[in-house]
């Protein structure tokens, strides 16, 4: 167990629609990072919050926003569906105080399936 | 820009024999660099990691994996292959000169199966 929690574990929807995914990093650990993993563009960093701050940004959509709040846990909102946002979507922390050598630790994902 | 490289798709071996998955990597400062196991539906967990020091760097369940910075190479290893390592296997990269947070680059992954 990673001690990262990801909710819900699957979701179905519509395309247009809107969704929200939430995760909760380790205890201690003050980054989280989202990753967006499909079969045909693997494994894709989206975003970084340290402490509450947007840190890095990867190739996130405009359709798709993150937040970190002050109790540390982030949520990664998802705007005008489309059938391409269909994949796995992973939350991972890390401690990365300073200490950039620090691993990541991923939680078990959302499968997000947009019909 | 960082970027990593996993040659094959997937790699099959026989239990009790070793086994290699290949990971190149292209960073412009000194790698950063990681290995991931990702079973199915489950997310990724940490096998080991390079930093500095030793090129041979041991890590969970028996895995190691050698550096080598003149083929910017990091090749995971494991002597000798159990059912039980049959997973999808990924390679991340981090550049040392990436101010920009802690985001790491992954390879696009290799599926080991490893056969009774």
């Amino acid at each position: 167990d990673s001690g990262v929690t990801q909710t819900p574990k699957h979701l179905i929807t519509a395309t247009g629609q809107r969704v929200t995914l939430r995760c909760s990093p380790r205890s201690g650990d003050l980054s989280v990072y989202w990753y967006q993993q499909s079969l045909d563009q693997g494994l894709q960093f989206l975003i970084q919050y340290y402490n509450g701050e947007e840190r890095a940004k990867g190739n996130i959509l405009e359709r798709f926003s993150a937040q970190q709040f002050p109790d540390l846990h982030s949520e990664l909102n998802l705007s005008s569906l489309e059938l391409g946002d269909s994949a796995l979507y992973f939350c991972a922390s890390s401690v990365a105080g300073g200490d950039y050598n620090s691993p990541l630790h991923f939680g078990n994902g959302t499968r997000l399936t947009v019909t | 820009a960082q970027s990593v490289a996993q040659p094959e798709d997937q790699v099959n071996v026989a239990e009790g024999n070793p086994l290699t998955v290949k990971c190149t990597y292209s960073v412009s400062g000194n790698p950063y660099l990681f290995w991931y196991v990702q079973y199915p539906n489950r997310g990724l967990q940490f096998l080991l990691k390079y930093i500095t020091g030793d090129n041979l760097v041991k890590g969970s369940y028996g895995f190691e994996a050698e550096f080598n910075k003149s083929q910017t190479s990091f090749h995971l290893k494991k002597p000798s292959a159990l059912v039980s390592d049959s997973a999808l296997y990924f390679c991340a990269v981090r550049d040392e000169r990436n101010n920009a947070g802690n985001m790491l680059t992954f390879g696009g992954g290799t599926r080991l199966m490893v056969k009774p």
